[in-house]
């Protein structure tokens, strides 16, 4: 298995408070990502990084900002948690080298719950 | 932009059975195309990938798919389901490097014994 953790696994928080997911990664990989992923709809990408300190928006980014400091470690923040918030969170990982076979690697995900 | 859909969100086969899943994409280039599949409470984990090698694409578990591109379709079969297929199952595509994937809505296979 790929060396991806995310924590918290699990997190209950209450509708306009801050949180902060994190993602880390054991396998040196350029490209980091965050998903959701919510019934019907498989998943959507948040946001991604193609490198320390280079991030772009996916097609679901409003209300989330991204940050990576160090290779291993891509963060997702809800600035002001609310209700359509509530999915489970998944961080994935590619080499992104030229000749490689673009699959990404999943992490464990994060399920988040806005009340 | 790129789409994929899966047809059918639930599919039921009996133990045994042929499991097939389909797969139609759009993509304005070549694509590369993937099948991932996730058990419950887990993350996704790779089936098959194509990157445009052979078009018949052996995976893991005895799954298997076929790249047409005519049809655009990139659909799944396993000759014979166990019961441990029972999951859910996502088709995605990506263009080249930069690999961001988009992936269909997923479908649910029940297995019945």
């Amino acid at each position: 298995d790929a060396g991806i953790t995310q924590s918290p696994r699990h997190k209950v928080t209450e509708t306009g408070t801050p949180v902060t997911l994190r993602c880390h990664q054991t396998e040196n990989h350029r490209y980091m990502y965050w998903y959701r992923q919510d019934p019907g709809h498989g998943l959507r990408l948040i946001h991604y990084s193609y490198g320390v300190k280079d991030t772009d928006k996916g097609e679901v980014s409003d209300g989330y900002s991204v940050s990576r400091s160090k290779t291993e470690d891509f963060l997702l923040t809800l600035e002001s948690a609310t209700s359509s918030q509530t999915s489970v969170y998944f961080c994935a990982i590619s080499e992104g080298l030229a000749g490689s076979s673009y699959e990404q690697y999943f992490g464990p995900g994060t399920r988040l719950t806005v009340t | 932009a790129q789409s994929v859909t899966q047809l059918g969100s639930h599919v039921s086969v009996s133990e045994g059975a042929l499991v097939l899943l389909r797969c139609n994409y759009s993509s304005s280039v070549p694509p590369y195309l993937f099948w991932y599949v996730q058990y419950p409470n887990q993350g996704l984990q790779l089936l098959l990938k194509y990157t445009s090698a052979a078009t018949l694409v052996k995976g893991i578990n005895g799954f298997e798919a076929e790249f047409k591109k005519s049809e655009t379709s990139f659909h799944l079969t396993k000759p014979s389901a166990h019961m441990s297929d029972a999951a859910e199952y996502f088709c995605a595509v990506s263009k080249a490097a930069g690999n961001k994937l988009t992936f269909g809505g997923g479908t649910r296979v029940l297995v019945k014994p």
